[in-house]
This record gives structure tokens, C-alpha cells and sequence, in this order.
């Protein structure tokens, strides 16, 4: 089945400097990435994803790349603010035979990112 | 709003107890999970339903079971089987079909074992 690792495990940043988040997932056939914010006591929230048809994406302050060759996707946050400090976790999935929606996701391990003021 | 819904928000068990975890949603989404997560290992799966009727084990089900009588609901049960069920527990929905989307995550159900 599919692996994800996901580093780093914490992350300290100051406010304004840039934050990265680097996972490899093994399965080849993967082809959906996720990235996932979750904060203390609550369920994780979609912030990004990026499928493999595309490089890079970007939403405001935040962006994701995407390697199919080497097997991992990042997750880039620019201009970091204390509201930032979560924790971040990355996932794959791939689409199933047939075109029907496999769906399963597979996460990484969290990224526990703290922004200081 | 549209959304879903796990509750309770913190249950407590004793030993040999079974507790079952409620999980309902209103996104009209075929497919829903049942993840638990502990402390630096992420969030392991533990089962999963694409449709009424039918679900699959994940990778830790040994000690759980659930239901999915209705789109709507995908109840998950704690038996006292599984040795070690501290956690928190989160379920997720998403849409399927021929693309993959992303989950949306309930609250959370903390679940201490007293």
C-alpha cells in the first residue's frame, strides 16, 4: 500500500519568514496530494491540494509543488503569521481502476508549526 | 450549513466496555472514514464506507466496527476488544466518483479509557 513520510516533524519559525513541508509517497499511482491544517482540539481542514496532472499551485500565501518523478510534493508558506501555528499534514490517494474514485487517503505523520510574534 | 457532525465531543469508557461514536453528515457525500490519531503517528485509517450498505477495513480495524444503514450516518463501536482505544477519533466525508476530493473532517471525539 501506499507510505507517506512527512518532515519535519516541528517547525519554528519567525513571523514574516517562510515555512516549508516536505513529504515522499511511495506508490507511483498516486495522483491526488492534500494538505491538511489542523488546530488544537478541532478536525483537520482542507487548506490546498494539487493533482498529478499539475506542477505547482497557488492560493494567496500559500502554495504546493509537485515531483512525480521523484516522488514528493511540498507545501511552501510565505509571510508567516501566528495564526499559522498548527499542525500540517500532507496525503495521497490515487484514483481507482476504471475511473471510479478510489479515494482512500494515506497521510503523513503532522508537522507541528509554531510562529513566534 | 452544511457540515458534519461527531459526537460526543469527549466520552469515557471502562475497561470491557463497548462505546459506540456517532458520525452524521449533511454534505449529500458518498464516502465517509473513520481515522484515529494519536500523538506523533498521524492518522491512521480504520475503516471506510464508498456506499450504503457496504463498507472495508482499514489499516487498524482489529476492535472496531460500524454501520452504514444510511448515507447520512457511519456510527463507529469501540469494543472491548481493542486493548488500547485512547484516542481521538475523527471521521471524514468526501464526494466520489471518476476524481479524487479531499475530506471534511468532523470535530473529533476524544475517548479516554478510565
Amino acid at each position: 500500500g501506499e507510505n507517506v513520510e512527512q518532515h519535519p516533524s516541528t517547525l519554528s519559525v519567525q513571523e514574516g519568514d517562510s515555512a516549508v513541508i516536505k513529504c515522499t509517497y511511495s506508490d507511483s499511482a498516486s495522483n491526488y496530494f492534500p494538505w491538511y491544517k489542523q488546530e488544537l482540539g478541532k478536525g483537520p481542514q482542507l487548506i490546498i491540494d494539487i493533482r498529478s496532472n499539475v506542477g505547482e499551485k497557488k492560493d494567496q500565501r500559500i502554495a504546493v509543488t509537485l515531483n512525480k518523478t521523484a516522488k514528493h510534493f511540498s507545501l511552501h508558506i510565505t509571510e508567516t503569521q501566528p495564526e499559522d501555528s498548527a499542525v500540517y499534514f500532507c496525503a495521497a490517494s490515487m484514483q481507482g481502476a476504471g475511473g471510479t474514485s478510489y479515494g482512500k487517503l494515506t497521510f503523513g505523520q503532522g508537522t507541528i508549526l509554531t510562529v513566534h510574534p | 450549513d452544511g457540515g458534519i457532525t461527531q459526537s460526543p465531543k469527549y466520552l469515557f469508557r471502562k475497561e470491557g466496555q463497548n462505546v459506540t461514536l456517532s458520525c452524521e453528515q449533511n454534505l449529500n457525500h458518498d464516502a465517509m472514514y473513520w481515522y484515529r490519531q494519536d500523538p506523533g503517528q498521524g492518522l491512521r485509517l480504520i475503516y471506510y464506507s464508498q456506499i450504503v450498505n457496504d463498507f472495508q477495513k482499514g489499516d487498524i480495524a482489529e476492535g472496531y466496527s460500524v454501520s452504514r444503514e444510511k448515507k447520512e450516518s457511519f456510527p463507529l463501536t469501540v469494543t472491548s476488544a481493542q486493548k488500547n482505544p485512547t484516542a481521538f477519533y475523527l471521521c471524514a466525508s468526501s464526494k466520489s466518483g471518476t476524481a479524487n476530493y479531499g475530506y471534511t473532517f468532523g470535530s473529533g471525539t476524544r475517548l479516554t479509557v478510565v
